[in-house]
């Protein structure tokens, strides 16, 4: 297996642009995160589907993201628009009911 | 979800076991400790999971005391490249899949 495939690896966007990262899960996995990761702040969860269903987005910072589970195999956030403040590294990450997540090479976003 | 407390960093020598004890008084009866280490500029790596008592594999162990307050991850014989951040996270029950990161112990070692 390819692992939790993550595109792409580096993003250099403009302000108020809208950014819309990728993530393929491991085949069979039933569990989706995306994590958010800043020096000041650490690994932030955002969001998590189970089933492909969204349960938890309480960690979503505001309407400018909003992330998608359409199938199994493919997950997106979109930020829209855009703005420095979201410079991070957006990791995806998957698993089987919760067991032990194996975590993509994460997307490095830059807003300038 | 619980919250974990860990040490910020450790140092230690090549050759040398590293142990990192994280603290969960608030650990709830189905709540799993899981532990996962992350390389700069890479995803955290799952390195081993336990509920009670002692876990080992090819990488680490898990010690488990019997209240389950606390949990310690032992690295044997730490290499240059064991070098990274080590979190404790816990959480995972039922059917809750969320895991919440702390901040994380940065294990330096050195030659």
């Amino acid at each position: 297996d390819a692992g939790v495939i993550q595109s792409p690896r580096h993003e250099v966007t403009e302000m108020g642009q809208e950014v819309t990262l990728r993530c393929k899960p491991i085949s069979g996995h039933n569990s989706l995160f995306w994590y958010r990761q800043t020096m000041m702040r650490g690994l932030e969860l955002l969001i998590y589907f189970n089933n492909n269903v969204p349960i938890d987005d309480s960690g979503m910072p505001e309407d400018r993201f909003s992330a998608k589970m359409p199938n199994a195999s493919f997950s997106t956030l979109k930020i829209q628009p855009s703005e420095p403040r979201d410079s991070a590294v957006y990791f995806c990450a998957s698993s089987l009911s919760g067991v032990g997540y194996t975590f993509g090479s994460g997307t490095r976003l830059t807003v300038v | 979800l619980a919250k974990t407390t860990q040490p910020i960093s450790m140092d230690s020598y090549e050759g040398q076991e590293v142990n990192i004890t994280c603290s969960h008084n608030n650990i709830a009866t189905n709540d799993y400790i899981t532990w996962y280490q992350q390389f700069p500029s890479q995803g955290p790596r799952f390195i081993i999971q336990g509920y009670k008592t002692k876990v080992t594999n090819e990488v680490a162990s898990l010690f488990i005391p019997a209240d389950r307050k606390s949990s310690t991850l032992s690295l044997p014989r730490v290499s240059l490249s064991d070098t990274a951040v080590y979190y404790c996270l816990v959480g995972g029950s039922s059917n809750d899949y969320k895991l919440s990161f702390g901040a994380g112990t940065t294990v330096t070692v050195r030659a």
